[in-house]
C-alpha cells in the first residue's frame, strides 16, 4: 500500500512551452502533497506544499505564478511549469501524506525528470 | 526544523554492517527522527522512524541516545543493492528539509 505515482516520467519540451506533471495517491488519500525538485547530485529541495482544496504554499524562492500547483482532489495534485527555460530543467518529485501516518512519513513518488531544450 | 549534520559519504563492503551517524544538536521536544533511501532518478523511500531508544524493523535500526543529539542508522549486512543515498530528517511537521545526505557506496 501507500503507493504514489508520477506522469510522465520524463519529458523533453521545447523553452517557453508549459509542461504539466500528475502526481497520484493510488491506494490512499493524500490532503497534503508536496512538490520537490533535485538538481543533478544535489539535495531534494521543498518547492510547496499542496493542500486539498486550498491554495498551495510556496517555499521562499519559488516562484507561483511559474510553478503553478493544483490540488483539487484527495489523490491528485499537479505542478505546471510555464513557460519552461532551460534552467528549469531539473527532476521533479512528489510526496504524499497518508491521513494515518506518523509524523514526517511522506511517500515519494518515482520523480519526472524535466528536459528543457 | 532541526538542522541535520551527516558525513557526505562512506564505502563499506558487501556483509558488512554500516552505521550512518547523525548529529541533530537542536533537536526539539516534539521532534521525530526519520531517515529516507534515495537511489539514483528514484524518488526517496521512506526507512525507518524513532523519537528515542531503538526502533528496529525489517529492513534497518534506529539507535537513539537519551539526550536525542544524534542518531545512528544501522544496515545489517549491507549488499550492493543498497548503495544509494540516506538521508537523516527531524522534525515534527510535514514540512520535510532534506540535508546533503550520506552517499553510501557498497563494494563487492
Amino acid at each position: 500500500g501507500a503507493v504514489v505515482s508520477q506522469h510522465p516520467s520524463r519529458v523533453i519540451c521545447k523553452s517557453g512551452t508549459s509542461v504539466k506533471i500528475e502526481c497520484r495517491s493510488l491506494d490512499f488519500q493524500a490532503t497534503t502533497m508536496f512538490w520537490y525538485r533535485q538538481f543533478p547530485k544535489q539535495s531534494l529541495m521543498l518547492m510547496a506544499t499542496s493542500n486539498e482544496g486550498s491554495k498551495a504554499t510556496y517555499e521562499q524562492g519559488v516562484e507561483k505564478d511559474k510553478f503553478l500547483i493544483n490540488h483539487a482532489s484527495l489523490t491528485l495534485s499537479t505542478l505546471t511549469v510555464t513557460s519552461a527555460h532551460p534552467e528549469d530543467s531539473s527532476f521533479y518529485i512528489c510526496s504524499a501524506r497518508r491521513a494515518a501516518s506518523s509524523y514526517n512519513e511522506q511517500f515519494f513518488g518515482p520523480g519526472t525528470r524535466l528536459t528543457v531544450l | 526544523l532541526a538542522k541535520t549534520t551527516q558525513p557526505i559519504s562512506m564505502d563499506s563492503y558487501e556483509g558488512q554492517e554500516v552505521n550512518i551517524t547523525c548529529s541533530h544538536n537542536n533537536i526539539a521536544t516534539n521532534d521525530y527522527i526519520t531517515w529516507y533511501q534515495q537511489f539514483p532518478s528514484q524518488g526517496p523511500r521512506f526507512i525507518i522512524q524513532g523519537y528515542k531508544t531503538k526502533v528496529t524493523n525489517e529492513v534497518a535500526s534506529l539507535f537513539i541516545p537519551a539526550d536525542r543529539k544524534s542518531s545512528t542508522l544501522s544496515l545489517p549486512r549491507v549488499s550492493l543493492s543498497d548503495t544509494a543515498v540516506y538521508y537523516c530528517l527531524v522534525g515534527d511537521t510535514d514540512k520535510l528539509i532534506f540535508g546533503t545526505g550520506t552517499r553510501l557506496q557498497v563494494f563487492p
